[in-house]
This record gives C-alpha cells, structure tokens and sequence, in this order.
C-alpha cells in the first residue's frame, strides 16, 4: 500500500452517462498526476497538479474529461458522455520530490 | 515510433534464474529512469529509480543505465514466484513535475 487511495476502484457505466473519479494522495505530497492504461499498455499522462493548480494537460485528455484538486488535497476525474474507447485503468499517482507513487487505480468498464 | 520500447513478452523463465528486462528510449533529455512493478488489476509499484547513467543494486534487483546507448536494463537475481508480475520501464526530463513516460511492460512468470 503506497499510501494513495482512489474510489471507486471499479465502475461500470452505460455509454453516454457521466463518471466521476476521486484520489487522495499522500498528504505531504503537493504534485499530483492522473495516469490511464489500457489492457497490455503502459500508462499514459493525463494532466497534472502542483496544489490546487493545473499545470499540464495531455491531448489525450479531451473536451469531455476534467480534472480538479480544489485547495490542493484530494483530486476527482470526470469524464462526461462516457464512450466505450474510455473504457481503461485510470491512475493516480502523488510525488513530493521525484519519485511519484501511485494509488491501485479505478477501472472503468463502459458498456 | 513510441519514445519508450520495451521488450515485448510474455517471459517465462524457472525459479531461481537471473531475468533480463530491458527498455531502449529515443528522447535524450531523459534524465530519470524507473522500473515499477504491476499485479494484476492494481497500480504500479515503485522498484527502482536511477539518475543518469550507472548502476543500482537493492537486494536481487540491479537497474543499469547506459545514456550513450540510450539502453536501460533490470536484473532480478534468484528469481521467485512472486516475483511473477508486469515490469514497466518508466523515463522522465529533468524537473521535478514533469511527467512520466512508459514502456509497454513485459510480463513475466517466473515457474516453481
């Protein structure tokens, strides 16, 4: 256990309906980053945090996805009108100094 | 072509062999080099982490680094059972936020 926590760790959802992630790092740590992998992939960067500010994002993270950490603690995910390509492993990892550490992940199933 | 190139898989080797994983990359602004360890269905798990070229030793795993060849390698001695999992190679620029870029990751099986 690295001491990061992700709920739910498994959703099913229908095509077209919204989700929503949440992570809580480790609570010294001020970087946070939201990973997705997908089956026989290594992750892939999604977009990422230095306290509550968003620094990074990646073009994989289109118009429907979003990301918040509001007063730089936990961080939610939500993606809007769920396709079934968002079907995956989202991962969030926390990192204080080099070395991020990441949490077991939410899988997502869209049907 | 992907930055990051892992040695496709699966590997299945018997128990007590020396494991040779290995990653080539293409970016040389690379400056940190990670090797995590991934059960199935939960996150990666920290190994290793090295800066620049060299190498590091941590019980049975040794992490080798060459820049000029852009070749990073992952020894596990006395291989074991549990040490069945995916290994992913994972490379990072210089400055601490930046993010982190991996491998496909090989799976490995080790037999008993």
């Amino acid at each position: 256990d690295t001491g990061v926590s992700q709920d739910p760790r498994h959703k099913i959802t229908k095509r077209g309906q919204n989700v929503t992630f949440r992570c809580d790092p480790i609570s010294e740590h001020n970087r946070l980053y939201w990973y997705r992998q997908t089956l026989g992939q290594g992750p892939e960067f999604l977009t990422y945090f230095q306290n509550e500010a968003q620094l990074e994002k990646s073009r994989l993270l289109s118009d429907r996805f979003s990301a918040e950490r509001p007063k730089g603690s936990f961080s939610t995910l939500e993606i809007q009108r769920t396709e079934q390509g968002d079907s995956a492993m989202y991962l969030c990892a926390s990192a204080r100094e080099y070395e991020q550490f990441f949490g077991p992940g939410t899988r997502l199933t869209v049907l | 072509q992907k930055e990051v190139e892992q040695d496709p898989g699966p590997l299945s080797v018997p128990e007590g062999a020396i494991v040779s994983l290995n990653c080539t990359y293409s970016n040389s602004a690379f400056q940190y080099f990670m090797w995590y360890r991934q059960y199935s269905r939960k996150g990666p798990e920290l190994l290793m982490y090295t800066y620049s070229s060299g190498n590091k030793e941590d019980g049975r795993f040794t992490a080798q680094v060459d820049k000029s060849s852009k070749y990073i390698s992952l020894f596990i001695r006395d291989s074991q059972p549990s040490d069945s999992a995916t290994y992913l190679c994972a490379m990072k620029k210089t400055g601490a936020n930046s993010k982190l870029t991996f491998g496909k990751g090989i799976t490995l099986s080790v037999r008993p």
